[in-house]
């Protein structure tokens, strides 16, 4: 029973395509995001949505475009994929939100390849 | 931005040897947490800490809130090379999150 679910594990794709990741959370949590690691390991948030709310959006480029359906999912496009845009990429839910009391719930990760 | 700097970057360490890792930052924070990623997972919460001065333990680790809500640091008892991964620092203010940019630990046999 994984709480929070990403797919693909990997994706390797040529620059210039558009691709999608997926998210889902079982644990009933109102707030979900998405955060990108880079190879130096730096975890940096992108978006964030409560309730199906867009929340955060750091300065992300527009070719990223995160999209929740309801709250238990929350997916992730993107347009024109760049070499730069090779990092994994984590989605994450809380109950609400912030860290608060019961920190994040993490996603194992999607290491996308842009080549 | 809020920032906070994770020290040390590395450690490798002996089995059997205590770990000791900390976080700083120049702005204040409302609750600590650490994180633990191991290779090709997510970070797993470890432990949260909630008031200033806090010392919570979870098993072998221990975890302290800074008194000036400035810092944190993390304590590891009796490594075991199970304990090998990255460990986060993360700090909340105000509905925001920041990371730490991690210690990668290397615990040799």
């Amino acid at each position: 029973d994984t709480a929070v679910s990403q797919t693909p594990k990997y994706l390797v794709t040529q620059m210039g395509n558009d691709k999608s990741i997926k998210c889902e959370q079982n644990l009933g949590h109102d707030t979900m995001y998405w955060y990108k690691q880079d190879s130096k390991k730096f975890l940096k948030i992108m978006f964030s949505y409560n309730n199906k709310e867009l929340i955060i959006n750091e300065t992300v480029p527009n070719r990223f475009s995160p999209k929740s359906p309801d709250k238990a999912h929350l997916n992730l496009h993107i347009n024109s994929l760049e070499l730069g845009d090779s990092a994994v990429y984590f989605c994450a839910s809380s109950p609400y939100e912030g860290q608060g009391r019961y920190g994040y719930t993490f996603g194992s990760g999607t290491r996308l390849t842009v080549v | 931005g809020q920032q906070l700097n994770q020290s040390p970057q590395s450690m490798f360490i002996q089995e059997g040897e205590d770990v000791s890792m900390n976080c700083t930052s120049s702005s204040i924070f409302n609750t600590w947490l650490w994180y633990k990623q191991d290779p090709g997972e997510g970070p797993v919460l470890l432990i949260a800490l909630y008031k200033a001065g806090e010392l919570t333990s979870n098993g072998r680790l221990t975890a302290q809130f800074g008194i000036t809500r400035k810092d944190s640091f993390l304590n590891i008892s009796a490594s075991i090379p199970s304990d090998v991964g990255i460990y986060f620092c993360a700090g909340q203010y105000a509905g925001k999150s920041t990371f730490g940019d991690g210690t990668t630990l290397t615990v040799k046999p």
